[in-house]
């Protein structure tokens, strides 16, 4: 499978506790992002790497959400003291822009975090 | 503030016919939009883009249509099948002069074909 890996696909945790989501991009890809996806919305943007380099955050991306993508392959997404409000779908998707315009993102089938 | 607006929440059609998807977007300086399509419990798929040169894009049975005066975009499905059902969903991006070159999302429209 070549496509974009999530783990876990499901998460289910207690308010309070921290949680850690691992994305491994298509291998050939060197830009990687985070989205969230609540229901009835689209996906927001949360952050995204290009390479090693953590270049844009959103301001949904809280103090308590940290990632990182240490040499350029996977990246991690970990949310600490989880609250009910981040109970969503963490979507990681993948590029190789190449110096195109058209960037297509192909996404991985996300982690859906419960916080009870 | 959405930058990116799909007004229909919902849409059924029957088989065979056409399906028409709409988007609307208020910052002018997207340059290039796609259509993503979402099973539930599944990621998003890409479906079919179009750069804000042109103003026609057909792949098969999708045809995206792009009227930038109107900054509106829509998705036609022609002829529609019972496994296009799905949640659609419209992006957006730009390069360039305070654009961004990550995608704005819609919230999207469930599309039910029936048999």
């Amino acid at each position: 499978d070549t496509g974009v890996s999530q783990n876990p696909r499901h998460k289910i945790t207690k308010r309070g506790q921290n949680v850690t989501f691992r994305c491994d991009p298509i291998s050939e890809h060197n830009r990687l992002y985070w989205y969230r996806q609540t229901l009835g919305q689209g996906p927001e943007f949360l952050t995204y790497f290009q390479n090693e380099a953590q270049l844009e955050k959103s301001r949904l991306l809280s103090d308590r959400f940290s990632a990182e993508r240490p040499k350029g392959s996977f990246s991690t997404l970990e949310i600490q003291r989880t609250e009910q409000g981040d109970s969503a779908m963490y979507l990681c998707a993948s590029s190789d822009p190449s110096g195109t315009l058209d960037e297509k993102l192909f996404f991985g089938s996300g982690t859906q975090l419960s916080v009870l | 503030d959405q930058q990116v607006k799909q007004n229909s929440p919902s849409l059924s059609v029957q088989e065979g016919r056409i399906s028409i998807l709409n988007c609307d977007y208020t910052n002018s300086m997207f340059d290039y939009f796609l259509w993503y399509k979402k099973y539930p419990a599944e990621g998003p798929t890409f479906l079919i883009s179009i750069s804000s040169i042109k103003d026609k894009n057909e792949d098969g049975r999708f045809t995206v249509f792009l009227n930038k005066s109107a900054k509106h975009l829509s998705l036609h499905i022609v002829p529609s099948q019972p496994g296009d059902s799905a949640v659609y969903f419209c992006a957006a991006s730009g390069i360039g002069g305070g654009a961004t070159n990550k995608l704005i999302f819609g919230t999207g429209t469930l599309l039910a074909v029936q048999p």
